[in-house]
Parts: structure tokens; C-alpha cells; sequence
């Protein structure tokens, strides 16, 4: 079976705050992808990340960082010193190999306050 | 250039009515795609075309219809519109089944916000 599951429903951190968004994922392929996509509230979907399954080193880009562990199957997404622009719903998805199907987690809700 | 561009953006109809939403991808992309998400934000795959064929097609009720004329258009066309087809549908396309060594990402439409009335 394939799923991606973001147990976090909404959050809510003040500004300037550390936050970690979880992403657990099951996939029986050996070979996949995954990715997290950022929603602001103008509604658009923009790519933010994509990872092989063959490559479990973290990533850091600016303010935000991404921990892979393939241990416990998860992609874990931080964003350091949060700012109110980062507010928006957050999707973790995977790709396996064996399709070109993207299975989608049901998002975090993240609100930074001022 | 707008990479994936959908019209309309915002579509509100009465029930019954028939309605169509329009996606072109100027990437060259070979796959496109179309998402359904509903209002509690839920992404759920509808279709799926690689070079004007259907490769997915979920469990979606036959009053939808995708049609792909070419491989850089894919157009939603929905009948008898009920209250539940409300959502936003979101175009997409990917370099999958391309040929070319790729890891399949996602470029998103805007969206196009239906609501039935």
C-alpha cells in the first residue's frame, strides 16, 4: 500500500519560532520520491523539496530543512525563525517508482502569529 | 509565461448545469494530470494523460470527462453538476513518461475554484 500520513492537523507558532512538520510515508517500492509542497492562502500549489529514496542526506535551504530517515520511513519538514509569510497549508507526497502517481498526505495547516 | 495555466479561475453554476475547465502546459511536459481538492483540503487524483492517452482514470463518477486534444491541453468536462463537485480542481504536468531522466515533480495550475449553487 502507498500513503502518506501528516498526523499534525493544524499548528499554530509565533513568529520567529522553530516548527517541525511530520510526514510518515509507506511505500513497499525500493525506489521512490518524495516531495513537500507549500499552499499559501492565495491557493496555489508551489514545490518546495524533492528527495530519492537513495539519498537520506538532510537538505537546508535558507530557513528551511529536511530530515529523511528511511529508518522510520519518515521526511520530516522544519522551518527555523518562522515568519508570517510561511502560513500555509503544507503536503507531503511520495511517488513510487512503479506509477506516476502522487499520493498525496492531507496537509498541515501551519498559522504563524505576529 | 505561465507554465500551467487553467481557465476559469472561478466558476459558480447552478446544479444540472454542464461546465468545462480549460488546462494548457507550455513546459513540454508528456503527463498531465487533474486533482480534485475539497474543502478540507484534500488532493485527490482524478486523471491522469501521457501524450493525449489516458494512464489514470480513479474512481471518479462518468459525469466527469477529461479530454486531451494534444499533449499540452488537457481540458475537465463536467455534467450534471451536483453541490458535492464543488472544489478546486487543479491542473498539473510532469516530465513522467517522457523519456527523459526525471523524478517526476509536480507543476500545479493555479486552480479553478467551482462552486454549484
Amino acid at each position: 500500500a502507498q500513503k502518506v500520513t501528516q498526523a499534525q492537523t493544524e499548528i499554530s507558532v509565533v513568529e520567529k519560532e522553530d516548527v517541525t512538520l511530520d510526514c510518515v510515508y509507506e511505500t513497499r517500492d525500493t525506489t521512490y520520491y518524495l516531495f513537500w509542497y507549500k499552499q499559501p492562502p492565495s491557493g496555489e500549489l508551489v514545490f518546495l523539496i524533492r528527495r530519492n529514496s537513495f539519498d537520506e542526506q538532510n537538505e537546508i535551504s535558507g530557513r528551511y530543512s529536511w530530515n529523511f530517515q528511511k529508518s522510520t520511513s519518515s521526511f520530516n519538514f522544519t522551518i527555523t525563525a518562522s515568519q508570517v509569510v510561511d502560513s500555509a497549508v503544507y503536503f507531503c507526497a511520495l511517488m513510487p517508482n512503479t506509477g506516476n502517481q502522487f499520493y498525496f498526505g492531507t496537509g498541515t495547516s501551519l498559522t504563524v502569529i505576529p | 509565461d505561465t507554465a500551467v495555466s487553467q481557465t476559469p479561475k472561478y466558476l459558480v453554476t447552478q446544479m444540472g448545469n454542464d461546465k468545462s475547465i480549460k488546462c494548457e502546459q507550455n513546459l513540454g511536459h508528456d503527463t498531465m494530470y487533474w486533482y480534485k481538492q475539497d474543502s478540507k483540503k484534500f488532493l485527490k487524483i482524478m486523471f491522469s494523460y501521457n501524450n493525449k492517452e489516458l494512464i489514470i482514470n480513479e474512481t471518479v463518477p462518468n459525469r466527469f470527462s477529461p479530454k486531451s486534444p494534444d499533449k499540452a491541453h488537457l481540458n475537465l468536462h463536467i455534467n450534471s453538476l451536483e453541490l458535492g463537485d464543488s472544489a478546486v480542481y487543479f491542473c498539473a504536468s510532469s516530465l513522467w513518461g517522457s523519456g527523459i531522466p526525471n523524478t517526476g515533480e509536480l507543476f500545479f495550475g493555479e486552480g479553478s475554484r467551482l462552486t454549484v449553487l
